[in-house]
């Protein structure tokens, strides 16, 4: 079936730095990628659409200058949280649609601490 | 305006017995599609069972089938012959064609399995 790898699974990062986290399609082309965020016992809140080729349309109140977001192949899609601070230490999960409506494929996920 | 409503934060079920996770949703699009899924403590989101808003029967998948109702706008998840590996958190999601392929999340439902 088709599978979404998101990488890295866990990060550590330093306050100020920049952290990348990679949403793979492997399987399947994906025209569009979904990135979410998620507190710990709480809901998925979607944060950006990332459309292959174009800027990623963002929620409201999601920072685009903080959650940077590149979808440059049909394949990768790439979120940069930069100048981390402790409060974007999150659980960050992203989805994938190769067209199909009744279907929604998800990376594992990165949990993100910032020190 | 909240478009998908878990109201249950916890449940707990006997093991063996059936469960009943309650979802309703709301939406002005006619084309929709609900969604639910496991989120284990690992934090992988597990896809369980699709219902489209054309679909005259319910979605039924091995354990898992939706109640749905479409007048009243519920899209209750039962878990039959509950296991001790469904302890997890559950969430509802619905998809409307309008807002393309994004998915929105309910508040998720604690689930515990006593032995």
């Amino acid at each position: 079936g088709a599978v979404v790898s998101q990488h890295p699974s866990r990060v550590i990062c330093k306050s100020g730095t920049s952290v990348k986290i990679e949403c793979r399609s492997l399987d399947f082309q994906a025209t569009t990628m979904f990135w979410y965020r998620q507190f710990p016992k709480k809901s998925l809140m979607l944060m950006a659409t990332s459309n292959e080729g174009s800027k990623a349309t963002y929620e409201q109140g999601v920072e685009k200058d903080k959650f940077l977001i590149n979808h440059a192949s049909l394949t990768l899609s790439t979120l940069t949280v930069t100048s981390a601070h402790p409060e974007d230490s999150s659980f960050y999960i992203c989805s994938a649609n190769f067209g199909s409506y009744t279907e929604a494929f998800f990376g594992q996920g990165t949990r993100l601490t910032v020190v | 305006a909240q478009k998908i409503t878990q109201t249950q934060p916890g449940m707990f079920v006997q093991e063996k017995e059936a469960v009943t996770l309650d979802c309703t949703y709301d939406t002005s699009d006619q084309s929709y599609g609900l969604f639910w899924y496991k989120q284990p403590s690992s934090g992988e989101m597990i896809f369980l069972i699709y219902q489209g808003s054309y679909d005259e029967q319910n979605a039924t998948e091995g354990r898992y089938s939706l109640n749905f109702q479409k007048a009243r706008k519920s899209a209750n998840l039962v878990i039959s012959a509950s296991q001790l590996g469904d302890s997890a958190m559950y969430f509802c999601a619905m998809r409307e064609r309008k807002q393309g392929g994004k998915l929105i999340f309910g508040q998720g439902t604690e689930l515990s399995v006593k032995p």
